[in-house]
């Protein structure tokens, strides 16, 4: 990945539980995001945090930032069978005049709830 | 709420073949993003445009091209396509806020190309 890393690769909990999945990434940043994806489907934007926050909340989900060690991590509670999915953490650059934007993935973490 | 459109869904082409994808952002979005997503891989950034203009590339082949045009949607043009390309693409639009392009990223629902 251009990005970084993403731990666990892979989660399997039970339904009830909290999950964490942990995102790394290399070069300065803007903000950081997090999506989500069902097999081989589109992605959907979960949260947004930008660098100068630390902490953010949406429900049932939790967002470090860490821009000191260029982690974030990301935590749902209470976790339900539909959570099982893909979830990336993706990066838009700090960066001037009008190219940036874009986001840079990680690998993913492949999260299944088991009922 | 309208939602990026992408078409086609599904596209079989065979090797040397010619593909077109297109992308419909969320209406008064101006900017317009494509990813490239191989099997089990992350999302890889190809090319964006704002307000029709490309701004910024990434790691896109010189057999690809593409443009935004006058109401906004974007095509992707692939040529002699390989193997290699086959591929979910995603386009996903953006709005431009305070002069900054930091803002989220909607994304369609992806086309699924298959080479042959």
């Amino acid at each position: 990945s251009q990005q970084g890393e993403e731990d666990p690769q892979a989660l399997s909990i039970q339904e009830g539980e909290n999950a964490t999945m942990n995102c790394s990434y290399k070069t300065s940043i803007n903000n950081l995001q997090w999506y989500r994806q069902n097999s081989g489907r589109g992605l959907v934007h979960l949260i947004l945090i930008r660098s100068n926050e630390r902490e953010k909340h949406s429900g049932r989900l939790r967002v470090t930032l860490d821009t000191s060690k260029k982690s974030s991590s990301l935590l749902i509670t209470a976790s339900r069978a539909a959570d099982t999915a893909s979830y990336f953490c993706a990066t838009v650059g700090q960066g001037g005049g009008t190219s940036y934007g874009k986001l840079t993935f990680g690998q993913g973490t492949i999260l299944t709830v088991h009922p | 709420a309208a939602g990026v459109i992408q078409s086609p869904r599904h596209l079989i082409k065979e090797k040397r073949e010619t593909a077109t994808l297109k992308c419909y952002p969320i209406p008064r979005h101006d900017t317009v993003y494509w990813y490239q997503q191989g099997p089990g891989q992350d999302p890889q950034f190809l090319i964006s445009f704002y307000e029709k203009m490309q701004s910024d590339k990434g790691s896109i082949p010189d057999r690809f091209s593409a443009q935004q045009f006058s109401d906004y949607h974007s095509e992707l043009n692939m040529s002699s396509l390989e193997l290699g390309d086959s591929a979910l693409y995603f386009c996903a639009s953006s709005s431009r806020t305070s002069g900054s392009f930091t803002d989220t990223q909607y994304f369609g629902p992806g086309t699924r190309l298959t080479v042959l």
